[in-house]
């Protein structure tokens, strides 16, 4: 059973505009969800996290909004850059995190 | 954020060897580390936890007795893929987590080149 549902699988996007990428959770008792950020070849790189108790976290272009009732989060790319180009994951942690599918986001110039 | 030191980077081995990957916590003590196996193009499969101390926890369908976990410290965690094949052939991620909930921190992955 998936965990961690995570849409879209691909997304493009002009450079300058905004990606969002969603996700959704089943377990309640989730009480961290962060946003990681991988390079082909690379380790995923923590992006940003937010925890149930606020419902928009904010940092540089990077904003996650959490929606509790709906059991959904997302993040929100702002201004859009071609070194934006990654892989991205969402993930929810309890006893150990589980992550979605992932999001492959191309900026084109 | 925190560092995760894995190594080796990349690696080659003949089939039927076995292989050891080290994943250190360089500025903080790990009490949980995650292996992780991921195929091109798709999602991190989760394959155990490891406290620091004890035995690990395998995920459901992964052989125990052929990925081998030791997280013998707070700061290093070690898998070796006992008796490697070409299907063990993938990229393998740890994550370190000071306690469960909190953030984790990946290594830079392993390039498992079975041959």
């Amino acid at each position: 059973q998936q965990q961690v549902k995570q849409s879209p699988q691909s997304l493009i996007v002009q450079k300058g505009g905004i990606s969002i990428i969603n996700c959704a959770y089943e377990n309640t008792a989730f009480d961290y969800f962060p946003w990681y950020q991988q390079f082909p070849g690379k380790g995923p790189a923590l992006l940003i996290a937010i925890r149930p108790d606020v419902s928009e976290k904010k940092e540089g272009r990077f904003t996650i909004s959490f929606n509790k009732s709906a059991k959904q989060f997302s993040l929100h790319i702002m201004d859009s850059q071609p070194g934006d180009s990654a892989t991205y994951f969402c993930a929810a942690s309890g006893n150990q995190f589980y992550f979605g599918t992932g999001t492959s986001l191309t900026v084109i110039p | 954020g925190a560092v995760v030191s894995q190594h080796p980077s990349w690696v080659i081995c003949k089939s039927g060897t076995s292989v050891k990957i080290e994943c250190r916590s360089l500025d903080f003590q790990a009490t949980t580390m995650f292996w992780y196996r991921q195929f091109p193009k798709q999602s991190l499969m989760l394959m155990a936890t490891s406290n620091e101390g004890s035995k690990a926890t395998y995920e459901q369908g992964v052989e125990k007795d052929k990925f081998l976990i030791n997280h013998a410290s707070l700061t290093l965690s070690t898998l070796t893929v006992t008796s490697a094949h070409p299907e063990d052939s993938s990229f393998y991620i740890c994550s370190a987590t000071q306690s469960i909930g909190t953030e984790a921190f990946f290594g830079q992955g392993t390039r498992l080149t079975v041959v």
